[in-house]
């Protein structure tokens, strides 16, 4: 199994452009989520997904942020328009289904600069 | 809102030694609590995962335990080695799945 995949591992971009993150999660596996990681504010949990629908979505920090999953094997995070502020490092972790029981697959993380 | 704290931030200590890493949780109402390792410019890597209705997991050198009522989890890890180096993070879950994480503790092993 290739774990959960992330592309691209960096990704550097200025000011205004738009940013797309992409997620594969393990095959099989049935929830989704999206986590920011920075030095100030630590992991946070931006949105997850359950059979591609988006469960919560409350960590979204505003609406320059939308998140998608089309299918069980693919998930987008898309920062439009970008800002310094949201350089951070972004994971995608998997778990097989939702329930207590699971634990969390993490990918190796996207780490975005925006200059 | 639950809060996850790890103390200290940060702990360097000689090689053969013990570790000891401490997380502590405001609401005890968890279903599980995960400890992850996370190497510099890495993704994070599982450990253990104790479900809340556990006191304890072990795995090799690694053991966490859990003590709900006081919102407490410790990993010891046994005769550390300079691999053994990295961030240690706790999460738990509660209601609605998520995890919420500690801020990690940074450790050094030196050889």
């Amino acid at each position: 199994d290739a774990g959960v995949i992330q592309s691209p591992r960096h990704e550097v971009t200025e000011m205004g452009q738009e940013v797309t993150l992409r997620c594969k999660p393990i095959s099989g596996h049935n929830s989704l989520f999206w986590y920011r990681q920075t030095m100030m504010r630590g992991l946070e949990l931006l949105i997850y997904f359950n059979n591609n629908v988006p469960i919560d979505d409350s960590g979204m920090p505003e609406d320059r942020f939308s998140a998608k999953m089309p299918n069980a094997s693919f998930s987008t995070l898309k920062i439009q328009p970008s800002e310094p502020r949201d350089s951070a490092v972004y994971f995608c972790a998997s778990i097989p289904q939702e329930g207590s029981y699971n634990e969390q697959f993490f990918g190796p993380g996207t780490r975005l600069t925006v200059l | 809102k639950q809060e996850v704290t790890q103390i200290p931030a940060a702990l360097s200590v000689p090689e053969g030694e013990n570790l000891v890493l401490n997380c502590s949780f405001t609401d005890s109402a968890i279903y599980n609590l995960q400890w992850f390792r996370q190497d510099p410019g890495k993704g994070l890597t599982s450990l253990l995962l104790i479900q809340s209705s556990q006191r304890e997991q072990t795995s090799g050198r690694l053991n966490a335990s859990l003590d709900k009522s006081s919102g407490r989890s410790t990993l010891y890890i046994a005769a550390s080695q300079p691999g053994d180096s990295a961030t240690y993070l706790c999460a738990v879950k509660a209601a609605g799945n998520k995890l919420t994480f500690g801020g990690g503790t940074r450790v050094l092993v030196k050889p």
